[in-house]
């Protein structure tokens, strides 16, 4: 059973494409987040939801919009995608709003060409 | 703002030696310490916390003792196994019912264990 899971694991398009990250978790959490790794491995969170409701906007560039159409989903989507984007992008999530301990999924890895 | 620190990598190490891997933190408040582990084409996995200082977090053989009077939370395993290669990330969360919770991640230090 996979608790916290993304598609794709992986994708390749090209600047100025629209592409959209799906992650679903069957832990019961109420809070889910999104965060990207450069490469460099550097960990940084971009959103966090929580009972569908965005509670962390990090300084992020608006071509990327979260959506959580219910609790155990959080998509990201991604408007006019640029070279810098390329990253692996992590779905995590918790139960309750204040904790450090983290679910993450294994990560889609998109790359910008 | 809170901010990680953790020693650079990478490390190599033979099989059955001893691990020290250096974290050092700043934050305010009380935030709560954290290891995680990332394998090869894998997502991060807790490896152990320690909510409060002098709390000790332990798993798989690994061990953390969050010291307040220092700011730090090494991470140490007496014998590693080449099984414990990876990226390990030191991190601490803080927030509050109406910030949410964020976690605040190191740079990850590159562990290779060579037989």
């Amino acid at each position: 059973d996979t608790a916290v899971s993304q598609t794709p694991k992986y994708l390749v398009t090209q600047m100025g494409n629209d592409k959209s990250i799906k992650c679903e978790q069957n832990l019961g959490h109420d809070t889910m987040y999104w965060y990207k790794q450069d490469s460099k491995k550097f960990l940084k969170i971009m959103f966090s939801y929580n009972n569908k409701e965005l509670i962390i906007n990090e300084t992020v560039p608006n071509r990327f919009s979260p959506k959580s159409p219910d609790k155990a989903h959080l998509n990201l989507h991604i408007n006019s995608l640029e070279l810098g984007d390329s990253a692996v992008y992590f779905c995590a999530s918790s139960q309750g709003i204040k904790t450090g301990e983290q679910y993450f999924g294994p990560g889609t890895r998109l790359t910008v060409t | 703002g809170n901010s990680v620190t953790q020693m650079e990598g990478p490390v190599t190490l033979s099989e059955e030696a001893f691990l020290t891997i250096n974290c050092t933190y700043t934050a305010t408040g009380y935030p709560s310490l954290f290891w995680y582990v990332q394998y090869p084409g894998e997502g991060l996995q807790l490896l152990l916390k320690a909510t409060k200082a002098d709390d000790k977090g332990s798993n798989k053989g690994f061990e953390a003792t969050y010291r307040k009077e220092t700011t730090s939370f090494h991470l140490e395993k007496g014998s590693v196994q080449v099984s414990d290669s990876a990226v390990y990330f030191c991190a601490l969360s803080s927030g509050s019912e109406t910030s949410g919770s964020r976690l605040t991640f190191g740079e990850g230090t590159q562990l290779t264990v060579n037989p």
